[in-house]
């Protein structure tokens, strides 16, 4: 079955730059999409087919995928960004939705 | 605007079956597909399936094939999930998909609340 491999966690400092990735294998030839997940809330959308923002998402936050690897990126993290990240994706040949193992965003 | 709303919490003993819904408003039902996606405590997003209300099509994980089946009516869609063991406590969430048809790619715009059920004896 399809994987997504993501660290377990990050830690940033405030105003500083966070960069979350995303493996899976030919990851770059699917279209990939990021949520957030603040504690005790459902999921909210934040990038989409690699790295569109959704309206009402801040411009810092961004997305790229090439290769094996896709990337969240959060620049000038603030502390309401702390929270758990996922990436998604769809496997073609098995036609399975697959999420990451998820991040942990710590804003030190 | 888009919205969905699931039903409350729910406690089962193992082995029984649990049905949990979702009533969608704010666009046209049967125009996007609904996925179900469960959450175990402290454990990353799962995917379990999705149904197309337009015409009824569904497609399941193969981990739930057998146990799960989702189905819709009206503006509502339904999760029912049986032979509930421990392990599938966790919190359910309702998921619509957008999808460009054009351009290939989707993603989950809208989330409902979620639902926790509990399974313990």
């Amino acid at each position: 079955s399809y994987e997504l491999t993501q660290p377990p966690s990050v830690s940033v400092s405030p105003g500083q730059t966070a960069s979350i990735t995303c493996s899976g294998d030919k990851l770059g030839d699917k279209y990939v999409c990021w949520y957030q997940q603040r504690p005790d809330q459902s999921p909210v959308l934040v990038i989409y087919q690699d790295s569109r923002r959704p309206s009402g998402i801040p411009e810092r936050f961004s997305g790229s995928n090439s290769g094996n690897t896709a990337t969240l990126t959060i620049s000038g993290t603030q502390a309401l960004d702390e929270a758990d990240y996922y990436c998604q994706a769809w496997d073609s040949t098995t036609d399975i939705y697959v999420f990451g193992t998820g991040t942990k965003v710590t804003v030190l | 605007q888009v919205h969905f709303v699931q039903s409350g919490a729910e406690v089962k003993k193992p082995g029984a079956s649990v049905k949990v819904s979702c009533k969608a408003s704010g666009y046209t039902f049967n125009n996007y597909a609904i996925h179900w996606v469960r959450q175990a405590p402290g454990q990353r997003l799962e995917w379990m399936g999705w149904i197309y209300p337009g015409n009824g099509n569904t497609k399941y994980s193969q981990k739930f094939q057998g146990r799960v089946t989702i189905t819709t009516d009206t503006s509502t869609a339904y999760m029912e999930l049986s032979s509930l063991r421990s392990e599938d406590t966790a919190v359910y969430y309702c998921a619509r998909e957008e999808r460009n048809y054009e351009e290939g790619g989707f993603w989950f715009d809208v989330w409902g609340q979620g639902t926790l059920v509990t399974v313990s004896s």
